[in-house]
């Protein structure tokens, strides 16, 4: 079965700082997409960032970017130039294609520090 | 508007109660799923329906309900609630040819006592 594991329960970074949350998944499956979401006090469920898994290039959304290492299943998420509105709980998580279920991480709490 | 609706978006309630939580969505999207989310858990899948005709069991179905009204409609239902689903709940919607991403509405807070 397909886990998603995010190792840390909490982060904190000084505003304007790079941060990078880590995210590990375990599948046999060559095709399938791998997402983060954040979600800030709001409790909105917000899409932050999508890769494909037969994409190369790690994709990239202005401040957010990701570092996929397929053969190692690593997904990870950095975040340049944190800004205050960044503070949220992030989630990594699993789609193999043609399915229809996305498989969450437990998620990463993220402060930022003013 | 939000493309994505739930309501209510806070319930509180007595265990033995049953409640239904409703969903609609304006996308025009074919897939419609619910979600709970528990701290330090994640979101788990409960149920999802690809259209009105076809519902499916999710990960953790048990002691909920769900009917698809219409295309824009999925309603979940808690028959006899306990404590133990106290949670958040949310809806998200994907379109059938681009169903890699998914939609969510605003969440519902639901406690029961």
């Amino acid at each position: 079965a397909q886990t998603v594991t995010q190792s840390q329960p909490e982060m904190s970074v000084q505003e304007a700082e790079t941060v990078t949350l880590s995210c590990t998944y375990d599948t046999s499956e060559s095709d399938y997409y791998l997402f983060w979401y954040k979600q800030p006090p709001s409790r909105q469920m917000i899409l932050v960032i999508r890769q494909e898994a037969y994409k190369q290039q790690n994709a990239t959304e202005n401040r957010f970017s990701v570092n996929f290492q397929k053969a190692a299943k690593s997904f990870s998420l950095k975040i340049s130039d944190s800004q205050l509105g960044d503070a949220a709980m992030y989630f990594c998580a699993y789609k193999k294609a043609g399915d229809d279920k996305i498989i969450f991480g437990k998620g990463t709490r993220l402060h930022i520090l003013p | 508007d939000a493309d994505v609706t739930q309501t209510p978006r806070n319930r509180i309630t007595k265990t033995g109660k049953r409640i239904m939580l409703e969903c609609s969505q304006t996308k025009g999207h074919d897939r419609m799923y619910w979600y709970r989310q528990d701290p330090g858990l994640g979101l788990r899948l409960i149920y999802y329906s690809f259209d009105v005709k076809d519902i499916n069991k999710g990960e953790i179905s048990d002691g909920y309900s769900v009917s698809r009204q219409a295309q824009a409609k999925f309603s979940l239902s808690l028959e006899s609630a306990i404590p133990n689903q106290t949670a958040l709940y949310f809806c998200a919607t994907s379109d059938a040819q681009f169903y890699n991403e998914q939609f969510f509405g605003p969440g519902t807070r639901l406690t029961v006592l």
